[in-house]
């Protein structure tokens, strides 16, 4: 089983300020990752696939990168309704599919 | 759009069957998949089952007490499970899977059905 590592557990930034999440895998999962976004009451939504594709109607300051291990997702100039949990999930070598723990970005 | 039923308050060793209804797709083009959540933590996959139903895998976590399945004509997916544990105490999601090849992510999602197990 691929372990998903994220870090920080909470990131405390202000409004306008960019926002680093990392995301790192116990083993290469190539490009394939995913990012996910969940508001408390509500179901996640994706962000990003393939490492660094935005779907669909996601804002351009969301951008993905990395590949193999080290990934990471940033936020260019946190909005108000960017705070919030985010998600990585690896499928890449399945089943399972693994997701990490989640970072809680957090008004500073 | 995925709308989830089935949840509810259930003892210790009872069972239950989440539904999970589709619309605004062709729901037979795509896997799918149910990912739970426990309050205050984080996603768990639980099961996946290709579009025309052959392929299916579970957690290790749930093997031999849940079943997913699909019924195609009714744009529907389910989850029977069994011998519930507190530790099954979770909201569920539905959520389609996508992507090429061996891809699988995951969207959309449904907003979710709460199990309860407790005596």
């Amino acid at each position: 089983e691929i372990v998903m590592t994220q870090s920080p557990a909470t990131l405390s930034v202000s409004p306008g300020e960019r926002a680093t999440l990392s995301c790192r895998a116990s083993q290469t999962v190539s490009s394939n990752l995913a990012w996910y976004q969940q508001k408390p009451g509500q179901a996640p939504r994706l962000l990003i696939y393939g490492a660094s594709t935005r779907a669909t109607g996601i804002p351009a300051r969301f951008s993905g990168s990395g590949s193999g291990t080290e990934f990471t997702l940033t936020i260019s100039s946190l909005q108000s309704e960017d705070f919030a949990v985010y998600y990585c999930q690896q499928y890449n070598n399945w089943p399972p599919l693994t997701f990490g723990r989640g970072t809680k970005v957090e008004i500073k | 759009q995925l709308v989830e039923s089935g949840g509810g308050l259930v003892k210790p060793g009872g069972s239950l069957r989440l539904s999970c209804a589709a619309s605004g797709f062709t729901f037979s083009d795509y896997y799918m998949s149910w990912i739970r959540q426990a309050p205050g933590k984080g996603l768990e996959w639980v099961s996946y089952i290709s579009s025309g139903g052959s392929t299916i895998y579970y957690a290790d976590s749930v093997k031999g007490r849940f079943t997913i399945s699909r019924d195609n004509a009714k744009n529907s997916l389910f989850l029977l499970v069994n011998s519930l544990r507190a530790e099954d105490t979770a909201v569920y999601y539905c959520a389609r899977g996508y992507g090429p090849g061996n891809s699988n992510w995951f969207d959309p999602w449904g907003q979710g059905t709460l199990v309860t197990v407790s005596s």
